[in-house]
């Protein structure tokens, strides 16, 4: 069964600087990766995905992704942060499609920024 | 906006007790999915539904139950209510079932049990 692991509950930079969310799946075969965000009291929004192709994927808001097949990862940056980017940021996987395609996420990052 | 809708956005109610969610899809999607997010579990995957029959089951428990109907709207029935049920409920819709497709995500039905 797949899995994945969002080190980082919570995450704290100043508005401007740069940043990394870590994103660690266990899955056997190809995986389909996206990341979503939460803001508070809002649904979840797809920000990318990727499934095959160029590794580093781009997404919505400047946020880009980078698939990197070896380190099982696959990490969300944004070189320059807004104050509107404090929200919770989920990773998920998709796993083989014979089971249906239920997306399993990850616990989530918490991101804060400081102005 | 999604296109997503879910009804209600808070429900607060009693242990022991039946509620039903009810959900409509993005136009013309015909997977529908329901996760339930708690502090304690995350985000979960609990059942998908495509074009009425029923496609995948996840932890859902005994207690819950969903149906799509022909006009490709679902409900998620929770019965028996206990203080661990609290907790949002999504509903998320898809084109159809492939891998790679983007679900999208209403605002959630935020449940309450006391």
């Amino acid at each position: 069964a797949q899995s994945v692991t969002q080190p980082d509950i919570h995450i704290t930079v100043s508005e401007g600087a740069s940043l990394e969310l870590r994103c660690n799946y266990s899955y056997g075969a190809t995986p389909y990766l996206f990341w979503y965000v939460q803001s508070p009291g809002q649904g979840l929004q797809l920000l990318l995905k990727y499934f095959s192709g160029d590794t580093l994927v781009q997404g919505i808001k400047g946020f880009e992704a980078e698939f990197k097949r070896s380190q099982s990862s696959f990490n969300l940056r944004k070189p320059s942060v807004h104050w509107s980017d404090a929200a919770e940021y989920f990773c998920a996987v998709v796993g083989n499609n014979n089971a249906g395609n239920m997306l399993t996420f990850g616990g989530g990052t918490r991101l804060m920024v400081k102005p | 906006d999604s296109g997503v809708t879910q009804t209600p956005k808070h429900l607060i109610t009693a242990t022991g007790q039946r509620v039903t969610l009810r959900c409509s899809p993005r136009s013309g999607d015909l997977s529908v999915y329901w996760y339930q997010q708690s502090l304690d579990q995350g985000l979960q995957f609990l059942i998908q539904y495509y074009n009425g029959e029923e496609r995948a089951k996840g932890n859902i428990l005994e207690r819950f139950s969903a149906q799509q109907f022909p006009d490709l709207h679902s409900e998620l029935n929770l019965s028996s209510l206990e203080l661990g049920d609290s907790a949002l409920y999504f509903c998320a819709s898809s084109p159809r079932q492939g891998r790679g497709e983007t679900q999208y995500f209403g605002p959630g039905t935020r449940l309450l049990v006391l």
